[in-house]
């Protein structure tokens, strides 16, 4: 079955570092789209970045453009997210999801259990 | 960005009744291929978000067929004909049609 597993999460102060990563498994990962999703304490979900199987396309939020950066090893089945320059409001959940359409970012069909990164002094 | 609007915020449900949400959109979500790209989300309390709707009205795989998603354009509804105590938890509607998704506020389901 389709499995995506988040981790990297962690207590950071604010302007620092952290890198995610989402090990998938049970799907072929280099035919995918995936994402990540985050989601602050008590609000809804907030989209954040998008990787075609190639890397040839990427999108990001404004919110996180210039200091987030998605990437994938398909040879290890792995996503990540390198986050730098934190801010307190990147305090959330990190979600990966991933997205049926192999063409175009379109939806998600299936999201990991999260990771969470507090940005904190 | 395309702004999602949701409501109610929220819904207190006797078993067995039926319940409905609406979600509306700033910009028709209908693409030059015909598809509309409105989707349903439910995330049950402590658990991520789960796929109900995708494309206004076609169930996801293994989706109770008492969930149903209806609506064009830039109007959209969720029905649930019989609400069931499994039910409970927070409903999305998202969009797709262009980066960066957006989301719904939500809308909690409870059980009275």
């Amino acid at each position: 079955q389709v499995q995506l597993v988040e981790s990297g999460g962690g207590v950071v102060q604010p302007g620092g570092s952290l890198r995610l990563s989402c090990a998938a498994s049970g799907f072929t990962f280099i035919n995918y789209v995936i994402h990540w999703v985050r989601q602050a304490p008590g609000k809804g979900p907030e989209w954040v970045a998008v990787t075609s199987p190639d890397e040839t396309i990427k999108f990001y939020a404004d919110s996180v453009k210039g200091r987030f950066t998605i990437s994938r090893d398909n040879s290890k089945n792995t996503l990540f997210l390198q986050m730098n320059s934190l801010r307190e409001e990147d305090t959330a959940l990190y979600y990966c999801a991933r997205d049926p359409v192999a063409a175009r970012p379109d939806y998600f069909d299936f999201w990991g259990q999260g990771t969470l990164v507090t940005v904190s002094s | 960005d395309i702004v999602m609007t949701q409501t109610p915020l929220s819904l207190s449900v006797t078993p067995g009744q039926p319940a409905s949400i609406s979600c509306k959109s700033s910009q028709s979500l209908l693409r030059s291929d015909g598809k509309t790209y409105l989707y349903w989300y439910l995330q049950k309390p402590g658990q991520s978000p789960q796929l109900l709707i995708h494309e206004v009205s076609s169930r996801f795989s293994g989706v109770p067929d008492r969930f149903s998603g209806s609506g064009s354009g830039t109007d959209f509804t969720l029905k649930i004909s019989r609400v069931e105590a499994d039910d409970v938890g927070v409903y999305f509607c998202m969009q797709g049609i262009d980066v960066p998704f957006t989301f719904g506020g939500g809308t909690k389901v409870e059980i009275k």
